[in-house]
């Protein structure tokens, strides 16, 4: 596709669930980045990944959140035994040639009861 | 650390007037700066970025943004506001420790705009 593309779009789950989240970068696009956007805390850096480097976790708040990426290309987020405050908008950015700019997703709305 | 400070949480212009949206930023080295736009349920788009060079760097959408290192801002600025700017602008800071790394990044909490006829 020609954007970045996210699903779900919309996650509602139970408190102590796992979730998944999927971001399919832009074609050829190297990096690609987690952020997690919440009411409390704004706009978070949670983990990018490089090419075959191993990947920086170091915005990850938790060893309830592990994220990997496939082929270079797709990269899905996941979240163990989700808490309340897991509670955000997941949003997935790739970059590519256009040195500094990040392509962002629409992101995914996780909800959790 | 580095951080950003956006110290409007809100702003209201009216059509056709000039605006600035604040930001500074606290980093050790020479930043990486960029200007971040999201209008209701999209994603960000940037508008502009400072990575060396020209202090006053240009956008899309006609922004443009000084970069003052001597203030620790990089303030965005539009000659006349269209209805269609009304979204939330965020300034950000980018690691500069090579390759990709700019993408990095660390937020201010953000400047909802309200544009009225």
């Amino acid at each position: 596709g020609a954007g970045v593309s996210q699903s779900p779009s919309n996650k509602v789950t139970e408190k102590g669930k796992d979730v998944e989240l999927r971001c399919d970068p832009i074609s050829g696009h190297t990096a690609l980045y987690w952020y997690r956007q919440s009411l409390g805390q704004g706009l978070e850096f949670l983990i990018y990944f490089q090419g075959n480097s191993a990947p920086d976790k170091s915005g990850l708040p938790s060893d309830r959140f592990s994220a990997e990426r496939t082929g270079g290309s797709v990269s899905t987020l996941t979240i163990q035994r989700t808490q309340q405050e897991d509670s955000a908008v997941y949003l997935c950015a790739s970059s590519g040639t256009s040195v500094g700019e990040l392509f962002f997703g629409e992101g995914s709305r996780l909800t959790v009861l | 650390a580095q951080s950003v400070t956006q110290p409007d949480i809100h702003i209201t212009v009216s059509e056709g007037a000039s605006l600035e949206l604040r930001c500074n930023y606290s980093y050790g080295a020479t930043p990486y700066l960029f200007w971040y736009v999201q209008s209701p349920g999209q994603g960000l788009q940037l508008l502009l970025k400072y990575f060396s060079g020209d202090t006053l760097v240009q956008g899309i959408k006609g922004f443009e943004a000084e970069f003052k290192r001597s203030q620790s801002s990089f303030n965005l600025r539009k000659p006349s506001v269209h209805w269609s700017d009304a979204a939330e602008y965020f300034c950000a800071v980018g690691a500069a420790g090579g390759g990709t790394s700019y993408g990095k990044l660390t937020f201010g909490q953000g400047t909802i705009l309200t544009v009225h006829p």
